[in-house]
């Protein structure tokens, strides 16, 4: 059966400090993985998109990192500002073969920068 | 800029009636897509369109229906609401048809919050 699970599940740092996000998954047999932030009361905003074939991607200060084999992968986020504070989701992407893809999100990591 | 739009942000209905969400997005997207979003469950696929008139079961459809006209417009429909359908109800498209990519580009509403007395 296929689950995403993220660690933390709540986080708080001061202004200024470089933080990491895990989201990991069972079944490596990916398609894409992709990060996105929720602000409170808010849909979600695509942050980053990872395909199967790719190790990471990067964006400002953010960098995300897929490795498959172990069945993860991290949101480095740098310099952190107060602006971030928000809920970051992952989602994961397999394809079904008799049936259109299965996606998959993890339950979020709530983020809070102190100023 | 608007991209997906839901017809209201936040909702109270009683138990028992019939509750429509709307979703309209202007890009031109064959996917669309239904989820629910639960305290410590995530986001949780209903139902999801990809193409008009036609539409697929998600992971808990269970109460609840689609319709989709129009490409632009995929409306979620409470039969009988109850108790338990109090949630955050969230909207997404994407471009690419059929099952394939599902994740890229996908564009979010920015949800409703619906409460059932």
């Amino acid at each position: 059966k296929q689950e995403v699970t993220q660690i933390p599940a709540a986080l708080s740092v001061p202004e200024g400090e470089n933080l990491v996000l895990n989201c990991s998954f069972t079944d490596s047999a990916i398609y894409n993985l992709q990060w996105f932030r929720q602000d409170p009361g808010k849909g979600l905003t695509s942050l980053l998109l990872i395909q199967s074939s790719q190790r990471e991607q990067t964006s400002g200060r953010l960098n995300a990192s897929l490795d498959k084999s172990s069945g993860r992968s991290t949101l480095y986020i740098a310099a952190s500002q107060p602006g971030d504070s928000a809920t970051y989701l992952c989602a994961v992407e397999w394809v079904v073969r008799t049936s259109y893809d299965k996606v998959i999100f993890g339950p979020g990591t709530s983020l809070s920068v102190i100023p | 800029d608007v991209k997906v739009t839901q017809s209201s942000r936040y909702l109270v209905k009683r138990t028992g009636e019939k509750v429509f969400l709307e979703c309209v997005q202007d890009m031109d997207h064959e996917n669309m897509f239904w989820y629910r979003q639960d305290p410590g469950l995530g986001l949780r696929l209903i139902y999801f369109s990809y193409d008009v008139k036609m539409k697929e079961k998600g992971d808990i459809p269970e109460g609840y229906s689609v319709s989709r006209e129009k490409k632009e417009r995929f409306s979620l429909i409470l039969e009988s609401a109850s108790t338990n359908q109090t949630s955050m109800y969230l909207c997404a498209s994407t471009r690419v048809s059929g099952g394939l990519a599902v994740l890229l580009g996908a564009f979010f509403g920015p949800g409703t919050r619906l409460t059932v007395l």
